[in-house]
């Protein structure tokens, strides 16, 4: 079993919808990453949280420490957001342990 | 720019042949990290170092791989006798950490894609 599990794996949506990706991790942790993958490799940094909510235009993310479970939240899905969505955890040492990424494609 | 570059950004090279990757920092960060990614997996962690030292690999860095940062500022990563298996993008990332930070931000390369044929 993976330290860090998403789901789910692929999603496609259609231009508007709400947009929900899950994360579960198992080990102990100082802090949860959210990325964003485009084609071509480059990563960016979404949200970096430890407790509670953030948001971010139309992205929010939340983390419930005691179910060791965090989700990204897409509201207003457009094309553009079509990417791969990482979850991350922050360990020892601020390395991070990757979950497998959603792919995310929404259509027009 | 000023964000963090690797170099080349694609590289083909045949089994058996030792290749070196560099990566540049964003010039303040202190902390490097090294990152492996196959396709359709997310990365996986290779090493990572605070300014020169190196201070954490993982087992997947075997004995032919190797990393450097000599002078804490820009790093290389070497892979002696490619095999096929080697074939991924390899990703750097940089961040500033202090002693205070309760967690840090990381800002990742463009990659390198290898490809052993």
């Amino acid at each position: 079993k993976n330290e860090v599990e998403q789901s789910p794996q692929n999603l496609t949506a259609q231009e508007g919808e709400f947009i929900t990706i899950n994360c579960s991790y198992s080990v102990g942790i100082s802090a949860l990453h959210w990325l964003q993958q485009h084609p071509g490799g480059g990563i960016v940094s979404l949200f970096m949280l430890s407790s509670g909510k953030k948001k971010h235009g139309r992205l929010i993310a939340t983390i419930n420490i005691q179910e060791k479970h965090s989700s990204l939240h897409i509201t207003a899905s457009h094309p553009r957001d079509s990417a791969v969505y990482i979850c991350a955890v922050e360990t020892s040492g601020s390395r991070l342990t990757f979950g497998e990424g959603t792919q995310l494609t929404v259509n027009p | 720019d000023t964000g963090v570059s690797q170099d080349p950004r694609h590289k083909i090279t045949k089994r058996g042949q030792n290749v070196t990757f560099r990566c540049d920092p964003i010039s303040e960060h202190n902390r490097l990290y090294w990152y492996r990614q196959t396709l359709g997996q997310g990365p996986e962690f290779l090493t990572y170092f605070q300014n020169e030292a190196q201070l954490e690999k993982s087992r997947l860095l075997s004995d032919r791989f190797s990393a450097e940062r000599p002078k804490g500022s820009f790093s290389t990563l070497e892979i002696q006798r490619t095999e096929q298996g080697d074939s991924a993008m390899y990703l750097c990332a940089s961040s500033l950490t202090s002693g205070l930070a309760v967690y840090n931000e990381q800002f990742f390369g463009p990659g390198t894609r290898l490809t052993v044929l």
